[in-house]
């Protein structure tokens, strides 16, 4: 069975620039959650979607924006790229939203801003 | 706010011993207690998790160690081998969401 997949796996923009990352969940997992791990952190929580249907945002400035396609599919945007946005974006998929079912996270995507 | 401190930063073993990472955490809702290793480059995967309604939970060299009154809870790796070294991760979500909320990181180092 395919894992969670994310692409693209590494990633250069520049300040100012918009980037947008996918990620597709282990099939029949209808939740994903996108968290930001800065090297050397833990990471951080984004947003969750399930059913299509945005159930959390972290703390994170409205340039962040993400969601969820009909085949549970997620999109995670970032708008007006800062240097500090540089991390890896993690994407974590579980079989049932709202009850803290276990999470299984892609391979990341590494995004650096130059 | 940090409301899951993980303890210590950095941790060297030789192999065949005990690792030991603690986490403490604040608050009372949550219920939900996974651990995380992470390698260099990768994505954290799941090693074992537990539920605030047990105090142990062992899956293979693996051991969860659960106080609820301390609000504390700590991973055992028995039999520490150099493929263990890693960064690892503890992590806690409240009732009814997938939010987690995790630690700072252990970088355990495992040597021959």
């Amino acid at each position: 069975d395919a894992g969670v997949t994310q692409s693209p796996t590494h990633l250069i923009k520049t300040r100012g620039q918009q980037v947008t990352l996918r990620c597709s969940p282990i099939s029949g997992h209808k939740s994903v959650s996108w968290y930001q791990q800065v090297l050397g952190q833990g990471p951080q929580f984004i947003f969750q979607y399930y059913e299509k249907e945005e159930r959390g945002r972290g703390n994170f400035p409205d340039r962040f924006s993400a969601r969820q396609f009909p085949n549970y599919s997620s999109e995670l945007n970032v708008n007006a790229l800062l240097l500090g946005d540089s991390a890896l974006y993690l994407c974590a998929s579980s079989f049932a939203g709202q009850l803290n079912t276990e999470a299984f996270f892609g391979q990341g995507t590494r995004l650096t801003v130059v | 706010q940090q409301q899951v401190k993980q303890s210590p930063q950095s941790l060297i073993v030789q192999k065949g011993g005990i690792s030991i990472i603690n986490c403490a955490y604040e608050n009372t809702a949550f219920d939900y207690f996974p651990w995380y290793q992470q390698f260099p480059g990768k994505g954290p995967a799941l090693l074992i998790a537990i539920r605030p309604d047990v105090s142990e939970k062992k899956e293979g060299r693996f051991t969860i160690s659960f106080n609820k009154s301390a609000k504390q809870f700590s991973l055992h790796i028995m039999d520490s081998q150099p493929g263990d070294s890693a960064t690892y991760f503890c992590a806690a979500s409240k009732v009814n969401t997938d939010k987690l909320i995790f630690g700072t990181g252990t970088r355990l180092q495992v040597f021959p």
